[in-house]
């Protein structure tokens, strides 16, 4: 069945620090990828989405590249600041659209000053 | 992007109880999706609601335990039944909302169980 596999954390980070956070999947179909980021005590919010192959999605300083022959979806940021402190989780879905997300299992970043 | 409303926030409740969530949708979505956030681990789908049908749930959730309605096309309740604390978690409703594949969710009922 379709699957994401991440990184496992927690990740520790001194500010503006560079952000990687990997992210592979495997589908039956044509997927499409997404970051979800999770801050303490709220719920869910995209961060941003990948539909298809070569697509970068950018959002808030992150940006993942869609790789089809890696099956890759990696996260990554420039310069991490404290209040990217968060759970980010990768997650896909088959292109019909009717279908649920199927997430990873989640990073736990953690930026200190 | 779709907006949901989720309710109650946040609960405490006293095992063997049952305890009702309510997401309500500002536009008509035809699936949404309950999910289970275990404490520090990711999201488990509970069930697929369809409006009209009974929804489908997914391997290890049972309609006994949390029976689903979905009345309209706008809103949907899932209910926790004879909670335990091993319920205790973050529950929430997602919706595929828009173009493009944007999935929206709520922001999560977190259930105590005592």
């Amino acid at each position: 069945g379709d699957s994401v596999t991440q990184m496992e954390g927690p990740v520790t980070l001194s500010e503006e620090a560079f952000l990687t956070i990997n992210c592979t999947y495997t589908a039956t179909g044509y997927p499409s990828l997404f970051w979800y980021v999770q801050y303490p005590g709220e719920g869910l919010q995209l961060l941003l989405k990948a539909t298809k192959a070569d697509d970068k999605g950018s959002n808030k300083g992150f940006e993942a590249t869609y790789r089809k022959e890696t099956t890759s979806f990696h996260l990554e940021k420039g310069s991490v600041q404290v209040s990217d402190s968060a759970v980010y989780f990768c997650a896909l879905s088959v292109s019909s659209g009717n279908t649920p997300l199927v997430f990873g299992k989640g990073t736990r970043l953690s930026v200190i000053a | 992007s779709a907006v949901i409303s989720q309710k109650p926030s946040r609960d405490i409740c006293q095992r063997g109880t049952s305890l009702t969530i309510q997401c309500q949708v500002d536009s008509q979505v035809t699936m949404m999706f309950w999910y289970r956030q275990q404490p520090g681990q990711s999201l488990t789908l509970i069930a697929t609601a369809n409006q009209g049908s009974e929804a489908t749930y997914e391997s290890g959730f049972v309609i006994d335990k949390f029976p689903i309605s979905r009345p309209n096309l706008t809103f949907s309740t899932l209910t926790v039944s004879n909670m335990s604390p091993e319920d205790s978690s973050i529950y929430l409703c997602s919706v595929l909302g828009g173009g493009n594949y944007g999935y929206t969710f709520g922001s999560g009922t977190r259930l105590t169980v005592v």
